[in-house]
C-alpha cells in the first residue's frame, strides 16, 4: 500500500529518557514534515525537510531533532522528555503543488 | 504574519441538512488551500484543494469547497450531511512564499445529528 507509515503507534515513557519516532512514506515526496496535535486537537508544525534538507524549524525545543537519511524517510528523535511532551506526533509528505498526506499518529505519554 | 481562522469550534446540523464549515485566512500572495478531515484517533485525510481556476472544487465523500478572493474565504459545504460525516476539519493554506510548509487552521468540530 502507498502511505505515510509511523511507529510505533503508542509509546509510553518517563520523564528524562530518550525516544525515537520512525516515520517512511512510500510516495515518492520530496518533503516530510513533523506536526505535534495538543490535547486541544492544535497542530503545530515542528519541521520540515525538503530533500533531505531542514527548511523550516518552528521554535521547537533542541531536545528535538529530526534525522532523515534518505528522501523516503524522517526520524524524530526526543532527548530528556518532558511532561509537555505528551501529545499525538504526525509525520507528513507532499510535493509539487499537491496535498500533504499524513501518517496515523504516535501516541506520546511522557509520565 | 500567516494565518488562517476557522471561526466556529462547533458546527451541529442534522442528518440531511446541508452544512458548510467556514475558513478565512490572512496570506500575502495567492496561495494554495486545503481541507482536511480527522476522525477519532486517525491521522488527517486529504479531502480537497483549491490551486487556480474554478472557484468551486469538488473532492472527496461529496464535499466541496468556495474559494472567495475577495473575502479571502474557502468555505467547505456538502449539500446533505451524514452521520458519519462527524469529525474534526481542518482548513490549510499553503503560502507561495512558504515553500512546500502549510499553515493550518485551528479546527472546527461537526456533529451531524441523525
Amino acid at each position: 500500500d502507498t502511505a505515510v507509515s509511523q511507529t510505533p503507534k503508542y509509546l509510553v515513557t518517563q520523564m528524562g529518557n530518550d525516544k525515537s519516532i520512525k516515520c517512511e512514506q512510500n510516495l515518492g515526496h520530496d518533503t516530510m514534515y513533523w506536526y505535534k496535535q495538543d490535547s486541544k486537537k492544535f497542530l503545530k508544525i515542528m519541521f520540515s525537510y525538503n530533500n533531505k534538507e531542514l527548511i523550516i524549524n518552528e521554535t521547537v525545543p533542541n531536545r528535538f531533532s529530526p534525522k532523515s537519511p534518505d528522501k523516503a524517510h524522517l526520524n524524530l528523535h526526543i532527548n530528556s522528555l518532558e511532561l509537555g511532551d505528551s501529545a499525538v506526533y504526525f509525520c507528513a509528505s507532499s510535493t509539487g503543488q499537491g496535498a500533504q498526506y499524513f501518517g496515523p499518529g504516535t501516541r506520546l505519554t511522557v509520565t | 504574519a500567516q494565518s488562517v481562522a476557522q471561526p466556529e469550534d462547533q458546527v451541529n446540523v442534522a442528518e440531511g441538512n446541508p452544512l458548510t464549515v467556514k475558513c478565512t485566512y490572512s496570506v500575502s500572495g495567492n496561495p494554495y488551500l486545503f481541507w482536511y478531515v480527522q476522525y477519532p484517533n486517525r491521522g488527517l485525510q486529504f479531502l480537497l484543494k483549491y490551486i487556480t481556476g474554478d472557484n468551486l472544487v469538488k473532492g472527496s465523500y461529496g464535499f466541496e469547497a468556495e474559494f472567495n478572493k475577495s473575502q479571502t474565504s474557502f468555505h467547505l459545504k456538502k449539500p446533505s450531511a451524514l452521520v458519519s460525516d462527524s469529525a474534526l476539519y481542518f482548513c490549510a493554506v499553503r503560502p507561495p512564499s512558504y515553500g512546500q510548509n502549510f499553515v493550518f487552521g485551528p479546527g472546527t468540530r461537526l456533529s451531524v445529528l441523525p
